[in-house]
């Protein structure tokens, strides 16, 4: 049973340009939630995706967006890049049974120069 | 909000030694307390967890227990080992539709043999 897949691993960016990052839920799964982790903090939410519509949205820019596919899985799209932006971005999955348990993906390290 | 406060670290202990990593959370709800755990360069993987008041969250030796009247999840274990080694994250989900995670800062685990 896969768990969950990001891609690609790692990514280098210049300022101003825009990145996609994918993920694939675990299998069963319904739900994608997406985080940033700057290096030495803890993830932080940006949104989580439920029926192919944004359900919850963390304390971030427009400038992040994304999708989910009627497989489940997911892309988040960041636009207008800024330095800030470097870190490590999470993808988790969950099915909403109430167990509230989601599943990290390994993440994407994201570098903007 | 939510916020969720741990002891930093970086703690460093030697192989048997006693741990207790500190955790302390606020919250308008009745959230879901987690403890997660990242090894260098991975994802984060969930340790243990507890849903309500006084339940006891265990895995792999490490234990934590919901305490709401000290609005705290500590996490313990009797005797670590070199391969505990790693970051440490506690977190909280709120109740109820959509679901969000609200973590830590992280503290890191060094167990010296």
């Amino acid at each position: 049973d896969a768990g969950v897949t990001q891609s690609p691993t790692h990514l280098i960016k210049t300022r101003g340009q825009q990145v996609t990052l994918r993920c694939s839920p675990k299998s069963g799964h319904d739900t994608v939630s997406w985080y940033q982790q700057a290096l030495g903090q803890g993830p932080q939410f940006i949104f989580q995706y439920y029926e192919e519509e944004e359900r919850q949205r963390g304390n971030f820019p427009d400038r992040f967006s994304g999708h989910q596919f009627p497989n489940y899985s997911s892309e988040l799209n960041v636009n207008a890049l800024l330095l800030g932006d470097s870190a490590l971005y999470l993808c988790a999955s969950s099915y909403r049974d109430g167990s509230y348990e989601q599943y990290f993906g390994p993440g994407t390290r994201l570098t903007v120069t | 909000g939510n916020s969720v406060t741990q002891m930093e670290g970086p703690v460093t202990l030697s192989e048997e030694a006693f741990l207790t990593i500190n955790c302390t959370y606020t919250a308008t709800g009745y959230p879901s307390l987690f403890w997660y755990v990242q090894y260098p360069g991975e994802g984060l993987q969930l340790l243990l967890k507890a849903t309500k008041a006084d339940d006891k969250g265990s895995n792999k030796g490490f234990e934590a227990t919901y305490r709401k009247e000290t609005t705290s999840f500590h996490l313990e274990k009797g005797s670590v080992q070199v391969s505990d080694s790693a970051v440490y994250f506690c977190a909280l989900s709120e109740i109820g539709y959509g679901q969000n995670f609200v973590f830590g800062p992280g503290t890191r685990l060094s167990v010296l043999p």
